[in-house]
């Protein structure tokens, strides 16, 4: 059964630092991977996705992330935060196969923002 | 020109009560969720629907019915209303139920029950 474990539910970063969150995943055949960011009271919205093309994804707001296989990693990541980058963000995989695949999250990591 | 629109945006009912939650999208998908999201942020799919049909129906309480009138509407009943309900209820559609397309998520239902 796929999985996706988020290491650390909070990371905190000065503005201008970079932002790193951290994605393992876990599936029997080849994945396909998600960010997601919430704002408060609002709904989930798509940063990026890797679907087996390039390895190295660019997203919107200036994040991207990385496929690694060896690694069963996908970490996001930011050269410089912004105050607004402040938000829950998660991970996400779904098989590679047709049929019965929805999205199964990570639990999710805070990410605050200090001036 | 909401995409995936859910209504009502809260509810706050009293233990033992029924309670509908509507989903609609206008984005011509045929794959339709929902999922919990507890208060430590954890989402959970609950319910997959394919064009009208039931595909997932994952460990919820039978007090959960969701029904799906047409490919665009996805609403879910809930019976019998318990403090465990209380949750922030996601509505999600997808173009098809295979894996590379994202999902479009709607702005949530925030679920009280006291």
């Amino acid at each position: 059964a796929q999985s996706v474990t988020q290491l650390g539910s909070h990371v905190s970063v000065s503005e201008g630092a970079l932002v790193l969150l951290r994605c393992n995943y876990s599936s029997s055949v080849p994945p396909y991977l998600f960010w997601y960011v919430q704002y408060p009271n609002q709904g989930l919205q798509l940063l990026l996705k890797y679907t087996s093309a390039a390895t190295l994804v660019k997203g919107i707001n200036g994040f991207e992330a990385e496929f690694k296989k060896s690694e069963t990693s996908f970490h996001l990541t930011k050269p410089s935060a912004h105050m607004s980058d402040a938000a829950e963000y998660f991970c996400a995989v779904s098989e590679l196969r047709s049929g019965n695949t929805p999205l199964v999250f990570g639990k999710g990591t805070r990410l605050s923002v200090i001036a | 020109d909401t995409a995936v629109s859910q209504t009502p945006k809260y509810l706050v009912t009293q233990m033992g009560n029924d309670k509908s939650i509507k989903c609609e999208q206008n984005l011509g998908h045929d794959t339709m969720y929902w999922y919990k999201q507890d208060s430590k942020k954890f989402l959970k799919i609950m319910f997959s629907y394919n064009n009208k049909e039931l595909i997932i129906n994952e460990t919820v309480p039978n007090r959960f019915s969701p029904k799906s009138p047409d490919k665009a509407h996805l609403n879910l009943h809930i019976n019998s209303l318990e403090l465990g309900d209380s949750a922030v209820y996601f509505c999600a559609s997808r173009p098809n139920d295979r894996g590379s397309t994202e999902a479009f998520f709607g702005q949530g239902t925030r679920l009280t029950v006291v």
